[in-house]
């Protein structure tokens, strides 16, 4: 099974400032034939599913602002938020779909300091 | 943007059968790749289980012994029976649909999620 990490598992980022969510998986979910990474990211915000953000590792879902943006490959990932707004506010998981079982990591809460 | 729309008791005592039906609005559910996943109060998702419209299933080994995810494209549904529930299967149950065909697509339409207790 793949066992995907993330850190933190909080963080409070100023309005307009950077934030860094990190994602570590136990194997590589690099797919070597066609060369795509099976990695997404999702935003939840509280009591609402959970929203995709970023998947194939940095491509951007339709309709999500440009402030977010993935990056990485192989076993290690981070999803950033180059300035944060209010409505950021959320927790934030990555996810492998490259084999099953599918698995998230455990979550990162973003806060406002 | 398709639609989805989990129902079922909020309620089941410990050691019966959860069941909940998803409904699938706006198109159709012979294409693409449908799964449950829960997520207990203030925890985690867990990934349960997926389907194809052909019934090919897989789940999640944690749960295969007391997991079914069955289909039936008649109705535009597809359904999750979990036995012999405990307190550690409360939560809340989202039916999900992938980007794509197989489960190497990430989830991208959410149903709003049920809450499922489990309780006497």
């Amino acid at each position: 099974d793949i066992v995907m990490t993330q850190s933190p598992d909080s963080l409070a980022v100023s309005l307009g400032e950077r934030a860094t969510i990190n994602c570590k998986s136990s194997q590589s979910v690099l797919y070597s034939s066609n060369n795509m990474t099976y990695l997404a990211w999702y935003q939840q915000k509280p009591g609402q599913p959970p929203k995709l953000l970023i998947y194939w590792a940095s491509t951007r879902e339709s309709g999500v602002p440009d402030r977010f943006s993935g990056s990485g490959s192989g076993t290690d990932f981070t999803l950033t938020i180059s300035s944060l707004q209010a409505e950021d506010v959320a927790v934030y998981y990555c996810q492998q779909y490259f084999t099953t079982p599918l698995s998230f990591g455990g979550g990162t809460k973003v806060e406002i300091k | 943007q398709v639609q989805l729309q989990e129902s079922g008791p909020g309620l089941v005592k410990p050691s019966e059968t959860l069941s909940l039906t998803c409904t699938v609005s706006g198109g159709s559910i012979r294409s693409y790749c449908w799964s449950w996943i829960r997520q207990p109060p203030g925890k985690g998702l867990e990934w349960i289980g997926f389907i194809f419209y052909s019934e090919s299933a897989d789940y999640n080994p944690s749960l295969k012994s007391r997991v079914t995810i069955s289909i039936d494209t008649s109705k535009n549904q597809f359904s999750v029976k979990l036995s012999s529930v405990t307190a550690a299967d409360t939560a809340v149950y989202y039916c999900v649909r992938s980007k794509g065909n197989s489960y190497g697509y990430p989830f991208d339409d959410w149903g709003q999620g049920t809450l499922v207790t489990v309780s006497s």
